[in-house]
């Protein structure tokens, strides 16, 4: 079975200084992808990056990387400089070639940057 | 362009009172997918379609819960009778879903509908 585990429930960051939100998975499927949401205190999902179970290279969007270790079957989000509006919290998810297109979510780190 | 559209934003009901949250997907989403987030229990899949049909309802935890999606544009999730323990936000999010094995297909999540059920 699917299963997602984010075992840091809270976070502190120095403004400016990066951060690295540790996550793991677990799946049969050799197809799957993985995502990380931030949920701010309004309480929206917004998306931040995906990676590929096939892609060559780690995903970055800005800020943004994701440390992709297949084997160990982990997907750790690095936020570099991070800004005070980081504060949030953060989901990793999963979707794998046999979900139809559901995800799977962990349970979430709360990060907070402190000025 | 208009994201995906959830109402209302909050909710607060009488135990045994019938609730029904809305849900409008993104324009030519094929995917939907009802979530319910708890403090407890973090974010839950409840139901999702494809199509217009329901794919899986594993999720729906009892017979109270029920979902519809008479077309394309359009989903309710309710809940009858309603009881304090279904207190939760719930999420409904869509996805293009050209097809039922594309991994790389994000979801796109509404605001959310904040549920209180005294």
């Amino acid at each position: 079975a699917q299963k997602i585990t984010q075992t840091q429930p809270g976070m502190f960051v120095q403004e400016k200084e990066a951060v690295t939100l540790d996550c793991t998975y677990d799946t049969s499927d050799p197809s799957y992808g993985l995502f990380w949401y931030k949920q701010p205190s309004s309480g929206e999902m917004i998306f931040l990056i995906y990676q590929g179970s096939y892609d060559q290279q780690n995903a970055t969007e800005g800020r943004y990387s994701l440390n992709f270790q297949k084997a160990r079957k982990s997907a750790n989000l690095v936020i570099s400089a991070s800004q005070l509006g980081d504060s949030a919290m953060y989901f990793c998810a999963m979707r794998d070639g046999g979900s139809q297109g559901n995800l799977i979510f962990g349970k979430g780190t709360k990060l907070s940057v402190k000025p | 362009d208009a994201g995906v559209i959830q109402s209302p934003r909050h909710e607060v009901t009488e135990m045994g009172q019938e609730v029904t949250l809305r849900c409008k997907p993104i324009s030519g989403h094929n995917s939907l997918f009802w979530y319910r987030q708890t403090m407890m229990r973090g974010l839950e899949l409840l139901i999702y379609f494809n199509n217009n049909v329901p794919i899986d309802d594993s999720g729906m935890p009892e017979d109270r819960f029920s979902a519809k999606m008479p077309n394309a544009s359009f989903s309710t999730l309710k809940i009858q009778p309603s009881e304090p323990r279904d207190s939760a936000v719930y999420f409904c999010a869509s996805r293009p879903g050209q097809g039922l094995r594309t991994a790389n297909e994000k979801l796109f999540f509404g605001s959310g509908t904040q549920l209180s059920v005294l």
